[in-house]
């Protein structure tokens, strides 16, 4: 375990469901992002949350909701998505950038499979 | 244009053998980091390496950067079979704080 939880591990889901998938760290980092991985496509940036203030959206559709409560949760809200959004969601967190950052922790991801 | 572009995009090797790994960016950064993925499964933090320095070492993993030519290698010695797996360079640009811009990564298999 690294610390960042991601679940459910797996999702399947139509095209008209709503889903949410949840990421929780308890390593008192105060930045959470969602990266999103598809097949042979480098890691595309999704959300980045400091101090649960959104501080990037990378143009991303709408139909991905971002929500952060806390510095601890962060969810991702998922609602007439298409096959194309099939894919591998990360979760990670990092301290503040600064002088003796480390870079991020990440989840195991969520395997999310849209049919 | 893509920043950390990894070089070669496949290599396999035999176990015992030294696995080298290229990375290429075409910003400043402050950071460089290498990541390491098993399928399907999450990123790992393998080792950051800072704009200011050109080489770092932690157990079997070297990593050099070169500023001037904006790229960065990543060396395994000794592979195991257990260091099969997908491997990243991610950079962290003058201007982008915390966020971080990954590569294709290099798909390493180690064969026993």
């Amino acid at each position: 375990e690294t610390g960042v939880t991601q679940t459910p591990r797996h999702l399947v889901m139509g095209m008209t469901n709503k889903k949410s998938l949840k990421c929780e760290q308890h390593l008192g980092h105060n930045a959470m992002y969602w990266y999103k991985q598809s097949a042979k496509k480098p890691l595309e940036l999704m959300f980045v949350y400091n101090f649960k203030e959104q501080t990037e959206n990378n143009s991303v559709p709408s139909r991905f909701s971002p929500e952060c409560p806390n510095s601890s949760h962060l969810f991702l809200h998922l609602h007439t998505l298409q096959p194309e959004d099939s894919a591998l969601y990360l979760c990670a967190s990092s301290q503040d950038f600064g002088t003796g950052w480390e870079g991020y922790t990440f989840g195991s991801g969520t395997r999310l499979t849209v049919v | 244009s893509q920043q950390g572009e990894e070089d070669p995009q496949a290599l396999s090797i035999q176990e015992g053998e030294n696995a080298t790994m290229n990375c290429s960016y075409k910003t400043s950064i402050n950071n460089l980091q290498w990541y390491r993925q098993n399928s399907g499964r999450g990123l790992v933090h393998l080792i950051l390496i800072r704009s200011n320095e050109r080489e770092k070492h932690s157990g079997r993993l070297r990593v050099t950067l070169d500023t001037s030519k904006k790229s960065s290698s990543l060396l395994i010695t000794a592979s195991r079979a257990a260091d099969t797996a997908s491997y990243f360079c991610a950079t962290d640009g003058v201007n982008s704080g915390s966020r971080l811009t990954f590569g294709e990564g290099t798909q390493l298999t180690v064969n026993p």
